[in-house]
């Protein structure tokens, strides 16, 4: 298996443009997360779905944040209008918690606002 | 949900020694208590894990040993060796949330 994959790797645009970052879990799978890392902050859980449903969105930080899992193999997260202050690394992680709670990473997107 | 803290956040060893870094969680429920290692430019990855029904688990030269009692678990590493240099992640599951909540890290640098 190729394990999680994110794209893009790398995301640069300006204040105000909208942002997709993408995830395909690894197959099987039925729990997806996002997670944003920051200096500041560490490791923060914004969002996870289980069966294609968003579960837990507590860790969303605005309205500007929306997360999407249309179907068990791939799911998005939308940042419009992005900011300045939303500049991390987006993780996206799976698990199959009937295996154990393991969560698998992905190499995540860096993304900068400018 | 789950408060945690992680001590310390930096260390540095030398090759050979050991090092020990710990991780204290608030959720009294939790019963899975894994440990991450994220090398630069990747996303982290689990090294050991465990669960609340033994207090310790080794794997070659990292071992995790758990104090249900007083809340916390550690990840001790021997024989240190260059490659073990990265950050360390503790991420104790929040019941509540049924998903991992992840310690502050904890850089670990072996000079050789």
């Amino acid at each position: 298996d190729a394990g999680v994959i994110q794209s893009p790797r790398h995301e640069v645009t300006e204040m105000g443009q909208e942002v997709t970052l993408r995830c395909k879990p690894i197959s099987g799978h039925n729990s997806l997360f996002w997670y944003r890392q920051t200096m500041m902050r560490g490791l923060e859980l914004l969002i996870y779905f289980n069966n294609n449903v968003p579960i837990d969105d507590s860790g969303m930080p605005e309205d500007r944040f929306s997360a999407k899992m249309p179907n068990a193999s791939f799911s998005t997260l939308k940042i419009q209008p992005s900011e300045p202050r939303d500049s991390a690394v987006y993780f996206c992680a799976s698990s199959f918690p009937l295996r154990g709670t393991e969560a698998f990473f992905g190499q995540g997107t860096r993304l900068t606002v400018v | 949900g789950e408060n945690v803290e992680q001590h310390p956040s930096t260390l540095s060893v030398q090759e050979g020694d050991s090092a020990v870094i710990k991780c204290t969680y608030s959720d009294s429920a939790s019963n899975y208590f894994p440990w991450y290692k994220q090398e630069l430019g990747k996303g982290p990855q689990l090294i050991i894990d465990i669960r609340s029904n033994v207090g310790e688990k080794k794997d070659q030269r990292i071992a995790v040993t758990l104090n249900k009692t007083a809340k916390h678990f550690s990840l001790h590493i021997t024989e240190t060796q260059p490659e073990d240099s990265a950050v360390y992640f503790c991420a104790p599951l929040d019941t509540g949330r049924r998903a991992l909540t992840f310690g502050s890290g904890t850089r670990l640098q072996v000079q050789p």
